[in-house]
């Protein structure tokens, strides 16, 4: 079945320290991307990347890395957390300039 | 950065109704999408219009795009319970990097 897959679904945690929300995909799409969601705001991206090693950021990039070292996987690190990064997470994948199929979410609450 | 901003932020209609949503954006775009999420679960692509098109059906879901307004419209027609849903619009440019407006909250009542 294809999909994106996120880990972990739902994360408490406390300020500062580091966390990884691991991106899976399984479409061989070149194109991925994370997202934030908040109330009011809607999606905002934070990074993405159109193929291997090549990463960009998006409106909200800051508190936050990536890396794209195979195709398939695309992990949000945040280093140091922080109370302001609590959030709902979207990964979400594509075939370059297509429609994107999304993950199911990370929710994370940082303390 | 251009963006997508839909109107209105709420609609409450009765099932059978049409349903009209707006979206709103600022600069030139490549394609504008629209997707639906339901309560706290990931997006959904619904419907994709490229910015050489003006109008797109899928089943009961009509998208317009007017590019000299810089807008557009989602339409759905005879609604159901099952369509509530926040929709949103996401632009992209020339670069992948795509913006989502806040979203339309959709209640459709039996």
């Amino acid at each position: 079945e294809a999909q994106v897959t996120q880990n972990p679904r739902y994360l408490i945690t406390v300020t500062g320290k580091k966390l990884t929300v691991t991106c899976s995909q399984n479409m061989n799409h070149e194109y991925m991307s994370w997202y934030r969601q908040d109330p009011g705001l809607g999606l905002r991206q934070i990074y993405y990347s159109m193929n291997v090693e090549v990463t960009d950021k998006g409106d909200v990039p800051e508190g936050y890395k990536v890396s794209r070292k195979e195709k398939r996987n695309f992990p949000l690190i945040l280093e140091s957390p922080s109370p302001n990064q609590t959030s709902l997470y979207f990964c979400a994948s594509s075939p370059g300039n297509q429609p994107q199929h999304f993950g199911d979410g990370t929710r994370l609450s940082i303390l | 950065s251009q963006q997508g901003e839909e109107d209105p932020q709420a609609l409450s209609i009765q099932e059978g109704e049409n349903a009209t949503m707006n979206c709103s954006y600022k600069t030139s775009i490549n394609n504008l999408q629209w997707y639906r999420q339901n309560s706290g679960r990931g997006l959904v692509h619904l419907i994709l219009i490229r910015s050489n098109e003006r109008e797109k059906h899928s089943g009961r879901l009509r998208v317009t795009l007017d590019t000299s307004k810089k807008s557009s419209s989602l339409l759905i027609t005879a609604s159901r319970a099952a369509d509530t849903a926040s929709y949103f619009c996401a632009t992209d440019g020339y670069g992948q990097n795509f913006v989502f407006g806040p979203g339309t909250r959709l209640s459709v009542l039996p």
